[in-house]
């Protein structure tokens, strides 16, 4: 089946550092991935729509300035969190669809635990 | 506004069966989906339903009624395994940037 690999599974930063997550599709092309944050015993919460070629749709309440995100390719999209504080410790989850098979699940990454210290 | 409720927590024994509700009430509809997550892993995928009625797949299957707003998930012969939290998602256009939006989640422990 369609895989999203998503790197790093975790990562610990200091305060005030920036942390880049990468999603790539391994064997499909999406013009669209998209951008999901998980606190304990929450939903998954939309953070962001990822275009290729084109900006990132953000959801309300998101900064885009402090969530950057590149869609480079049809098969990478990143998640920088720059200038990273306490309280953006959760667990960042990417998925994509298959553009040729849009009426199809989204499939996930296997997410990235953020932690700030 | 976008609302998907579903029960924070269940519990059942092993080898029993057990229905998870979901009521969803979306600006538009193409497509149910319902996703198994272990605590700090990614979702897996578990079923999808866009027309009305039951979708099997061996222990598990899934039922829509989109005239209700309203689907289940049923989880039979109960597995220590199958205690997980249970996502039940809508995807409310058909265009490909459309994103799921998820409910909060039903937490479920079985227990021998």
């Amino acid at each position: 089946g369609a895989v999203v690999s998503q790197h790093p599974s975790w990562v610990i930063c200091k305060s005030g550092t920036s942390v880049k997550i990468e999603c790539r599709s391994l064997d499909f092309q999406a013009t669209t991935m998209f951008w999901y944050r998980q606190f304990p015993k929450q939903s998954l919460m939309l953070m962001a729509t990822s275009n290729e070629g084109s900006k990132a749709t953000y959801e309300q309440g998101v900064e885009k300035d402090k969530f950057l995100i590149n869609h480079a390719s049809l098969t990478l999209s990143t998640l920088t969190v720059t200038s990273a504080h306490p309280e953006d410790s959760s667990f960042y989850i990417c998925s994509a669809r298959d553009q040729d098979r849009l009426n199809t699940e989204a499939f996930f990454g296997q997410g990235t635990r953020l932690t700030v210290v | 506004g976008q609302n998907i409720d579903q029960p924070t927590e269940m519990t059942a024994t092993e080898g029993a069966i057990v229905q998870i509700n979901c009521t969803y009430q979306t600006s538009g509809f193409n497509g149910l989906f319902w996703y198994q997550q272990h605590a700090g892993e990614a979702p897996t995928f578990l079923s999808y339903n866009v027309l009305d009625g039951l979708e099997e797949k061996g222990r598990f299957s899934s039922f829509l009624s989109r005239s209700k707003g309203y689907s289940y998930l049923l989880l039979k012969e109960l597995q220590m395994k199958d205690s997980a939290s249970y996502l039940c998602a809508v995807r409310d256009r058909w265009q490909a940037g459309t994103a799921l939006i998820f409910g909060k989640g039903t937490t479920l422990s079985v227990s021998s």
